[in-house]
């Protein structure tokens, strides 16, 4: 079945770092891919999507692009600040899941002052 | 204001006692669901809706039960809880269940059973 797979927290930097999340995917069809963020205290808010093969996501500086010959959708910000502290979420959804999100473990990013 | 409300935002509760967790969305939404969220196994679906009068189970459906008589409201029902059920319940909701779509999430729900 479809699966997703994100690199493991926390993730550490210093304000002004440059990230990357990584999040690889399993899936029979052509999905669409997401990024969730969790700010602390709050519910999931789509941060960015991509609905096919080399679309590029963007949003608040964040950046993701469909990989599909690598089956990657890796997050990355150029110049991350302190109020970037939360949890990613990776996920996707395609026809062979009757389109239900199928999610990764999410990764804690803590951004330093 | 587009959004979806959980209620209440934190329960403690004690073993077997009966309790409901309510969401309620003003977005018109076909599609709603129930998840859980656990530390290091991300988000697993509870149960979910497709439309009124339509659910089905998620991944992780046992010792829950849900209803969907109205279209903005979606109530999680524990029958008799257990300490296993203590985590974070989202409820979500989105227009329909097609390439690409949107989900919008509530603030959750932080269930402690003792």
């Amino acid at each position: 079945g479809d699966s997703v797979t994100q690199m493991e927290g926390p993730v550490t930097l210093s304000e002004e770092a440059f990230l990357t999340i990584n999040c690889t995917y399993t899936a029979t069809g052509y999905p669409s891919l997401f990024w969730y963020v969790q700010y602390p205290g709050e519910g999931l808010q789509l941060l960015l999507k991509a609905t096919k093969a080399d679309d590029k996501g963007s949003n608040k500086g964040f950046e993701a692009t469909y990989r599909k010959e690598t089956t990657s959708f890796h997050l990355e910000k150029g110049s991350v600040q302190v109020s970037d502290s939360a949890v990613y979420f990776c996920a996707l959804s395609d026809v062979d899941s009757n389109y239900q999100l199928i999610w990764g473990a999410g990764t804690k990013l803590i951004i330093k002052p | 204001e587009a959004q979806v409300t959980q209620n209440p935002r934190y329960l403690i509760t004690v073993t077997g006692k009966k309790l409901t967790v309510t969401c309620s969305q003003n977005m018109n939404h076909e599609y709603m669901s129930w998840y859980r969220q656990d530390p290091g196994l991300g988000l697993r679906q509870i149960y979910y809706s497709m439309n009124v009068e339509v659910t089905d189970k998620g991944d992780v459906p046992e010792g829950y039960k849900v209803s969907r008589k109205e279209k903005r409201n979606f109530p999680l029902i524990l029958e008799s809880p257990s300490p296993n059920q203590t985590s974070l319940y989202f409820c979500a909701s989105s227009s329909d269940q097609t390439v690409g779509t949107e989900a919008f999430f509530g603030q959750g729900t932080r269930l402690t059973v003792v």
